[in-house]
């Protein structure tokens, strides 16, 4: 079935750090999506990406959907505490009524 | 004011129990999603209702029964509990056409 590779896995930074990463598939998407989850939380939509080329900011965070419909990006600038979590991608495919896949997830840790 | 809720939040039984765990919307939306989530953090979508209708089932054993009596509600049973049924089943609702899912607070199911 359709995957989407998202990376890395994890990260460790230091506070104040930029982050980035980001999802790939060998399939188009319509839309891409970025959903973080914080311990014990559902899923919380953060940015949505509706056309090829877009980039979208959110505060500290910015992400674009890809020229070829196949990746996206998630940049969060400065990281504070708070960013901890897991950052999820996901897609909607073309023609799929509104079936979203997602990526197996980054997981952000902040250093002291 | 929760937007999406559901119940329980914990649930722990024993193999070959039967269990429900209800889900409840107030944001009007008429499409509703069941997810599971592994131990690896991967969310998988299992249904989705769009109206009180089936929408999306994706190939999930049919111990597994969603029931929507209307469109603020999707109700999970599952017969017949397996040990790899322990995961954190996900409520998610939005409007369809729309790409934009709101996720509830999630329910950890324990088998033992």
């Amino acid at each position: 079935g359709q995957q989407l590779n998202q990376s890395p896995q994890s990260m460790f930074i230091q506070e104040g750090e930029d982050v980035s990463m980001n999802c790939t598939s060998s399939s188009i998407f319509n839309t891409w999506l970025w959903y973080k989850q914080d311990p014990g939380e559902g899923p919380v939509l953060l940015i949505a990406l509706y056309k090829a080329g877009e980039l979208t900011s959110n505060g500290r965070l910015t992400a674009q959907f890809g020229i070829t419909r196949k990746d996206s990006f998630l940049n969060i600038s400065a990281s504070i505490p708070s960013d901890v979590g897991i950052y999820f991608c996901a897609g909607q495919l073309p023609n799929r009524d509104d079936k979203i896949i997602f990526g197996k997830g980054t997981r952000l840790h902040i250093l002291p | 004011d929760t937007a999406v809720s559901q119940t329980p939040k914990y649930l722990v039984t024993q193999m070959g129990n039967d269990k429900s765990i209800k889900c409840e919307q107030n944001l009007g939306h008429d499409t509703m999603y069941w997810y599971k989530q592994d131990s690896k953090k991967f969310l998988k979508i299992m249904f989705s209702y769009n109206n009180k209708e089936l929408i999306i089932n994706e190939t999930v054993p049919n111990r597994f029964s969603p029931k929507s009596p209307d469109k603020a509600h999707l109700n999970l049973h599952i017969n017949s509990l397996e040990l790899g049924d322990s995961a954190v089943y996900f409520c998610a609702s939005g409007l369809s056409g729309t790409d934009t899912q709101y996720f509830g607070p999630g329910t950890r199911l324990t088998v033992l």
